[in-house]
């Protein structure tokens, strides 16, 4: 059973510039969601998405945005980077009703 | 709004000692909380999970305690070990958020055992 993974592990980007994160879930996961850390922070949950449609969404802008797949992985998009952006990207994957997620390594991803 | 705070933010302690650490969040309607532990640069790790209903769960050194309507939970460690050197984050599930994953993180603490 492999875990979940992320590609790639750091990024650095400049302002205004797009970015897409990937995500691979865990074998058997349905359901993958996103948080930003920054630093010194908590996670905060970005969105979630379960059989390819978004079904959570926190308190983030439109320039935020994903897809899944249909073999459950998933990327998230950010348009027009602001330098706020600079966090660590976690995704989690879980089963659909089912309380525990497994998380990532994460993607560093700094906007100068 | 659901606010999650944990004190301390970082504690320092020599090997062998028991700990508490301390989570509050600010409104009782949960559906679950769940303690993480964090390695610097790294994901998350779930170390307990205690459903709106129960009031503990154990692993191995490990014991979550839950009181909902004081809004305070606590992760007790006993006999640290330097290995348990990491961040651990308390995160809130609120009830109204039962079916996503849309949960509440307090910014942890950091825990440093000393050999």
């Amino acid at each position: 059973e492999t875990g979940v993974t992320q590609s790639p592990t750091h990024l650095i980007k400049t302002r205004g510039q797009q970015v897409t994160l990937r995500c691979s879930s865990q074998s058997g996961h349905n359901t993958v969601s996103w948080y930003q850390q920054a630093l010194g922070q908590g996670p905060q949950f970005i969105f979630q998405y379960y059989r390819e449609e978004e079904n959570g969404r926190g308190n983030f802008p439109p320039r935020f945005s994903g897809l899944q797949f249909p073999n459950y992985s998933s990327e998230l998009n950010v348009n027009a980077l602001e330098l706020d952006d600079s966090a660590l990207y976690l995704c989690a994957s879980s089963l659909q009703g089912r309380d525990e997620q497994f998380f990532g390594p994460g993607t560093r991803l700094t906007v100068l | 709004k659901q606010e999650v705070t944990q004190i301390p933010a970082a504690l320092s302690v020599p090997e062998g000692e028991n700990l508490v650490l301390n989570c509050s969040f600010t409104d009782s309607a949960i559906y679950n909380l769940q303690w993480f532990r964090q390695d610097p640069g790294k994901g998350l790790t779930s170390l307990l999970l205690i459903q709106s209903s129960q009031r503990e769960q154990t692993s191995g050194r490990l014991n979550a305690s839950l009181d909902k309507s004081s809004g305070r939970s606590t992760l007790y460690i006993a006999a640290s070990q330097p290995g348990d050197s990491a961040t651990y984050l308390c995160a809130v599930r609120p009830f109204k958020a039962r079916n996503n994953n849309d949960m509440r993180f307090g910014a942890g603490t950091r825990l440093t055992v000393k050999p």
